[in-house]
């Protein structure tokens, strides 16, 4: 059974801090999405990870990918509080997309 | 109208009653799923309907019934709920089995299910 480990759950940081949330997952896969989740609303994608090594960047958050280590990474630099919010990884395995219990993060001003 | 649409959004619903969550898809994906949120579990897979086959979660109670009428549409059919039912429904879909596409879901704005 595929199962999906993050950590920190949770996460308060000071504007202008570098922090990491990890994830690490259980069995072979060559997929993991990170999805961000406002208070009240639905899930965003924010990156796909397609191969190990792969690494993708968007703004103050960049995420990695090691299949072999079944671990990923985001990477949040210069932390502003627009980025507060649950951060989420998903695995992709045999047609199931199984995520992780997600990282509160907060901010602070 | 694009994306994925859910409804209803708010459900209230005592355990006696029959109800159902629609889910509709406009991104011309092959695969569609339902998860439940919760803050004991969050986001728990519940379905998988894929290439239009239904892929088993066997943890899910049978009072909980999907079904998948074509590529575009997925319902979950409710009947004789819990109080711990009570969750936030999440529909999405993907375009899987193509090998230029990242598989990555898309999500509806959700159904936010209570059970009294």
């Amino acid at each position: 059974e595929l199962k999906v480990e993050q950590n920190p759950l949770f996460l308060s940081m000071q504007e202008g801090k570098n922090y990491t949330i990890y994830c690490n997952y259980s069995t072979t896969s060559d997929r993991l999405y990170w999805y961000r989740q406002d208070p009240g609303k639905s899930l965003e994608s924010l990156f796909v990870l397609l191969s190990n090594g792969a690494v993708k960047q968007e703004g103050r958050l960049m995420a990695s990918l090691d299949t072999k280590a079944r671990l990923s990474t985001l990477h949040i630099t210069a932390a502003v509080h627009d980025l507060s919010a649950t951060y989420f990884c998903a695995v992709d395995k045999d047609d199931k997309i199984i995520f992780g219990k997600g990282t509160r993060l907060h901010i602070l001003p | 109208e694009t994306g994925v649409t859910q409804t209803p959004r708010h459900l209230v619903m005592g355990m006696t009653n029959k109800k159902s969550l629609k889910c509709e898809q406009h991104l011309g994906h092959n695969a569609m799923y339902w998860y439940k949120q919760s803050a004991k579990k969050p986001l728990e897979l519940m379905f998988v309907y894929s290439l239009e086959e239904r892929v088993e979660n066997n943890s899910v109670p049978s009072r909980f019934s999907p079904e998948c009428p074509n590529s575009s549409h997925l319902f979950l059919h409710l009947h004789t709920l819990q109080p711990e039912d009570s969750a936030l429904y999440l529909c999405a879909s993907s375009k899987r089995h193509v090998t230029t596409n990242t598989g990555e879901l898309f999500f509806g704005e959700g159904s936010r299910l209570t059970v009294l």
